[in-house]
């Protein structure tokens, strides 16, 4: 079965300081993976997401991600943060035909 | 364009009540699904439809959870004898190409915020 587990369930970052949220996953098979943000009372947004291809994959709004099959790894990444980057991310593998299978999310806050 | 749209944003319901929840996808969308997201949790899928099908509706809690989506567009989940175990917001989401591109992406509505007493 494949799982995800985001390592840190906050993380507080000066503005414009970089910023790492770290996602693992386990599965025995290929994976497709996504990051998603969710800003206050609002649904999912997709940031970004790795079908295949090359390791480093770009996002929305400055973030990227890269794969590291051997560490089994996601990690999210920013150089520079702002304040309204502050929300809550989640990162999930996809399980089965179309079933998204979340973590725990990890919640981001910047401070000034 | 419109996105996935959601209502009501907010319920209240006494234990033991019925509700409704309804999710009206992006038009054209095949594929819509429903996630549950306790309290400082992710998002925990419940069902998916392809158009009106029904293809999966192993992550529903329990036989009190029932979801429709007769003509392939809006969809409702419906809670019988509601516990304060449900209380959680209920996520929808659609995809334009369903089956034929399971990466599609997933598009999500706001929510709605259920609360039992």
């Amino acid at each position: 079965a494949q799982s995800v587990t985001q390592l840190d369930s906050q993380v507080p970052v000066f503005e414009e300081a970089p910023v790492e949220l770290r996602c693992n996953y386990s599965s025995s098979v290929s994976v497709y993976l996504f990051w998603y943000v969710q800003y206050p009372n609002q649904g999912l947004q997709l940031l970004l997401k790795y079908l295949s291809g090359s390791t480093l994959v770009k996002g929305i709004n400055g973030f990227e991600a890269e794969f590291n099959k051997s560490q089994t790894s996601f990690h999210l990444r920013k150089p520079s943060v702002h304040i309204s980057d502050t929300a809550e991310y989640f990162c999930a593998v996809l399980r089965g035909a179309q079933k998204l299978v979340f973590g725990q999310g990890t919640r981001l806050t910047i401070n000034p | 364009g419109a996105g996935v749209s959601q209502s009501p944003r907010y319920k209240v319901a006494k234990r033991g009540q019925d509700v409704a929840l309804r999710c009206d996808p992006i038009s054209g969308h095949v594929s819509l699904f429903w996630y549950q997201q306790a309290l400082g949790q992710g998002p925990e899928f419940l069902t998916y439809f392809q158009n009106e099908a029904q293809l999966d509706k192993s992550g529903l809690p329990s036989d009190r959870f029932f979801a429709e989506r007769p003509e392939g567009s809006v969809s409702t989940l419906k809670i019988q004898r509601t516990q304060q175990e449900d209380s959680a917001v209920y996520l929808c989401a659609s995809s334009l190409k369903g089956l034929a591109d399971i990466t599609d992406t997933q598009y999500f509505g706001p929510g709605t915020r259920l609360t039992v007493l």
